[in-house]
């Protein structure tokens, strides 16, 4: 398997301009997660995607940022305008989940290598 | 205070010695993950944990659920163990659904040959 895929690697552009991450979760795997990392605050949540749907958004910073699941083997993080504080490295994971009467199982997530944004 | 506090923050130690990690958290959780980064930044899951104790290779992590509190252990470590090691806590929601992480700020270890 080739793991959880995203692109670009590297993304530098300037303030204002929108800018778009993608993430390839691994086949079979039902749940999508997003995370921001910068030295300030560490690893931060922005959005978790359960069978396609988003399930906890309220990670996502502001109304700039939004995140689909068209289908299960693709999602998009848009930052739009983006500015020079959302610079950062943005990973995507995905994992198992199982619901059982009421509660939810959770298994390993597997981390993608992360986007490096830069905004300058 | 955070949710997930880890400690210490900065661990330095000597090839070979057994390193202790430690991890309090103050909500309900459902499950605690430990991730690995390397320094190139890539991140591993480690182990993910909801009680007990869990093994593998020189890697042990244990979790108190009274106690709320878990620890990540290295046993004969090694240079090649340097990373950051990460705590991440699943809120427990209301009705013990999986509500969202929540991340330690991390504890960067550096092993010396």
């Amino acid at each position: 398997d080739a793991g959880v895929i995203q692109s670009p690697r590297h993304e530098v552009t300037e303030m204002g301009q929108e800018v778009t991450l993608r993430c390839k979760p691994i086949s079979g795997h039902n749940s999508l997660f997003w995370y921001r990392q910068t030295m300030m605050r560490g690893l931060e949540l922005l959005i978790y995607f359960n069978n396609n749907v988003p399930i906890d958004d309220s990670g996502m910073p502001e109304d700039r940022f939004s995140a689909k699941m068209p289908n299960a083997s693709f999602s998009t993080l848009k930052i739009q305008p983006s500015e020079p504080r959302d610079s950062a490295v943005y990973f995507c994971a995905s994992s198992l989940v199982g619901g059982l009467a009421g509660a939810t199982l959770s298994y390993e997530q597997y981390f993608g290598p992360g986007t490096r944004l830069t905004v300058t | 205070k955070n949710e997930v506090e880890q400690s210490p923050q900065n661990l330095t130690a000597q090839e070979g010695e057994f390193i202790t990690i430690n991890c309090s958290y103050s909500v309900g959780i459902s499950a605690l993950h430990w991730l690995q980064q390397h320094p190139g930044g890539g991140i591993v899951s480690l182990f993910m944990l909801s009680s007990g104790k869990k093994k593998h290779g020189r890697l042990i992590a244990t979790i108190n659920i009274q106690e709320k509190h878990s620890s990540l252990h290295i046993t004969a470590s090694h240079p090649r163990d340097s990373a950051v090691y990460i705590c991440a806590a699943h809120r427990m929601n209301y009705g013990g659904s999986q509500g969202n992480l929540i991340f330690g700020k991390g504890t960067k270890l550096s092993v010396k040959p």
